[in-house]
């Protein structure tokens, strides 16, 4: 079974660019989390889509946007980039929503913002 | 602020030493207790769990970790670790907030073993 895709995997952006990035679900998962990781704060929640609805979200700005398409997929944006932006961003998906099922996490998108 | 802390970021060892790592939390609702592992240049992995039921979970690989719900802690364990143990090692807890579970992580602990 073909694992958790993320792409593109490296990314350099300028202030004030938005990206979009995407997220492939391992078959059957109808779950894609989104986060953050920096050296920083560690691991930072995002949101959660569950069959194409946004079912919790993390504590940033609404310039982090999402979306989830009928096959799971999913896409995460950031519009108007800040240099605090740079960070490694990786997807998770899961059977279902939440506490109890695992996640099984990507690569991760690694985003530079100069 | 509600929050999950790993108390050692860097941990080195020699082969066939004791691993204890220490993770603590600050909800007081329902929560679902989980560690997870990434080795150099892999994913993020599930190492264990706690839903309920024994607080003495085992994981993979010989790992396990004890939930002492009066001192809000999770600790992970290992009695004797190995060079391949090497990795970032991360807490992480799913509270309830309504109907759902909001996911929070540690900020990880850097474990180097030592052949």
């Amino acid at each position: 079974k073909a694992g958790v895709t993320q792409t593109p995997r490296y990314l350099i952006k300028t202030r004030g660019q938005q990206v979009t990035l995407s997220c492939s679900p391992i078959s059957g998962h109808r779950s894609v989390s989104w986060y953050q990781q920096t050296p920083g704060q560690g691991l930072q929640f995002l949101f959660e889509y569950f069959s194409e609805t946004q079912r919790n979200k993390g504590n940033f700005p609404g310039r982090f946007s999402g979306r989830q398409f009928s096959n799971s997929r999913s896409e995460m944006n950031v519009s108007t980039l800040e240099l605090g932006d740079s960070a490694l961003y990786l997807c998770a998906s899961s059977q279902g929503q939440g506490s109890p099922y695992e996640q099984y996490f990507g690569p991760g998108t690694r985003l530079t913002v100069t | 602020a509600q929050s999950v802390s790993q108390h050692n970021h860097h941990v080195i060892l020699s082969e066939a030493a004791s691993l204890e790592l220490g993770c603590n939390y600050s909800y007081g609702g329902t929560v679902n207790l989980f560690w997870y592992v990434q080795y150099p240049g892999q994913h993020l992995q599930l190492l264990l769990k706690y839903f309920s039921g024994d607080p003495l979970v085992k994981g993979i690989k010989g790992f396990e970790a004890e939930f002492i719900k009066s001192k809000f802690s999770f600790n992970l364990r290992k009695p004797s670790v190995q060079w391949s143990d090497t990795a970032e090692y991360f807490c992480a807890v799913n509270r309830r907030s309504g109907g759902s579970y909001i996911p929070t992580f540690g900020r990880g602990t850097s474990l180097i073993v030592h052949p």
